[in-house]
């Protein structure tokens, strides 16, 4: 079963404009992170921030997490066409095996 | 420096048959973690293999099994096959019991008749 909620499921915009993506979980985590996944391929990591963090950057991103809402947001500043992709976020439950749960998606589409 | 490989890229089954997927992992990494991902949706968590043993498992039938070998290489292997095992089949790998992102290969691609 899925842990967490992407919201929205799809995003269309223009280059050069920002996107912002939310996702929510259900249950307690050591850390969540963020992936993409380009049609076809196999995901590739962006950005995991800590159940103790709050907020988070790496280039034109910027993740925040709030653990009392167990959500968590990813913004992209100045998108691009090479941004167009599926965002998933993954949560890693406190203890036990590193196992990522995944959320449904998010399917961006940046216009040129 | 070698990500993570998944052998083959492609396979066609017939329901009731067996299959058997292949991943070596990213140079260092001893851990293998496996996913099926459905047409549109995320990633499920299948198992993950350490130290040649099944750490973790998700929700699937004994229909899934696996196997590490002593160079962190790892295989999937499905019997049964049903039409609802359609789907990409992700390995990804990482570094023990750190907690550190997954690097993931591209998949294999299962279509079953």
């Amino acid at each position: 079963s899925q842990q967490g909620e992407e919201d929205p499921q799809a995003l269309s915009i223009q280059e050069g404009e920002n996107a912002t993506m939310n996702c929510s979980y259900k249950t307690s985590i050591n850390n969540l992170q963020w992936y993409r996944q380009n049609s076809g391929r196999g995901l590739v990591h962006l950005i995991l921030i800590r159940s103790n963090e709050r907020e988070k950057h790496s280039g034109r991103l910027r993740v925040t997490l709030d653990t009392s809402k167990k959500s968590s947001s990813l913004l992209i500043t100045a998108s691009r066409a090479a941004d167009t992709a599926s965002y998933f976020c993954a949560t890693v439950p406190p203890q036990g095996a590193q196992k990522l749960v995944f959320g449904q998606g998010t399917r961006l589409t940046i216009n040129p | 420096d070698a990500g993570v490989t998944q052998s083959p890229t492609h396979l066609i089954k017939t329901r009731g048959q067996q299959v058997t997927l292949r991943c070596s992992p990213k140079s260092g990494h001893d851990t293998v973690s496996w996913y099926q991902q459905a047409l549109g949706q995320g990633p499920q968590f299948i198992f993950q293999y350490y130290e040649e043993e099944e750490r973790q498992r998700g929700n699937f039938p004994d229909r899934f099994s696996g196997h590490q070998f002593p160079n962190y290489s790892s295989e999937l292997n499905v019997n049964a096959l049903l039409l609802g095992d359609s789907a990409l089949y992700l390995c990804a790998s990482s570094l023990g019991r750190s907690s550190q992102p997954q690097h993931f290969g591209d998949g294999t691609r299962l279509s079953i008749l």
